[in-house]
């Protein structure tokens, strides 16, 4: 069965950072691209990065360029998400999602529960 | 304001064909397969279509098109488990990143 499970959500200060993860299992971990996406409280979604499946190209939502930085360790099926200089406004949940076929122009299809991540003073 | 734009929200009947609508342009939509999510309680979401494939254990009264700049997701036979948030989304070459719809809620009367 194909699985996602991130991790790291925690509650931090305006300013702080924070290293979310996201683990993969029952696929071919390094066949795909993988994506953020958040949703704040009662918000909708918001697609927030996402990386080959090589790691040799990432794009970012202009939200969180310069601040959130993607990476993934294909040895150990790992996903991650870096989250520098954080804002009130990042509070959300925050999930990874696989790709369909592998790039990373292609919508997903397999999701993660979802890990919280608040910003507060 | 979402790159894509969907229904705030759609009601139907237990068994009524309902039609969600998706529209965007021609730097998305037009341009690459759509993705439709079902979220229940703000739980996490769950890819209901992508393109015209229905995933593995997603019942066959859901069903996806596209045409133009607008994609659709069609329920057909609607049941009381299908009252959830529905979101799009595909790739925009202009922005170099995906989008969003706003969602639409479904309530089933």
């Amino acid at each position: 069965e194909m699985q996602l499970v991130e991790s790291g959500g925690a509650v931090v200060q305006p300013g702080g950072s924070l290293r979310l993860s996201c683990a993969a299992s029952g696929f071919s971990f390094d066949d795909y691209a993988m994506h953020w996406v958040r949703q704040a409280p009662g918000k909708g979604l918001e697609w927030i990065s996402v990386i080959s499946w090589d790691g040799g190209r990432t794009y970012y939502a202009d939200s969180v360029k310069g601040r959130f930085s993607v990476s993934r360790d294909n040895s150990k099926n790992s996903l991650y998400l870096q989250m520098n200089s954080l804002r009130l406004e990042d509070t959300a949940f925050y999930y990874c999602a696989k790709t369909t076929v592998g790039g990373y122009s292609d919508v997903s299809d397999i999701w993660g529960q979802g890990t919280m991540v608040t910003v507060s003073s | 304001q979402s790159a894509l734009t969907q229904e705030a929200s759609v009601s139907g009947t237990v068994g009524q064909k309902v039609t969600l609508s998706c529209t965007g342009s021609s730097n998305n939509i037009g341009s690459y397969a759509v993705g439709w999510y079902q979220q229940i309680s703000h739980g996490a979401p769950k890819t209901v279509m992508f393109g015209n494939s229905l995933p593995s254990g997603i019942p066959d009264r859901f069903s996806g098109s596209k045409s133009g700049n607008t994609a659709s997701l069609t329920i057909s036979g609607l049941q009381p488990e299908d009252e959830a948030d529905y979101y799009c989304s595909t790739w925009d070459y202009r922005l170099s990143g995906q989008v969003f719809g706003g969602g639409t809620k479904l309530t089933v009367l």
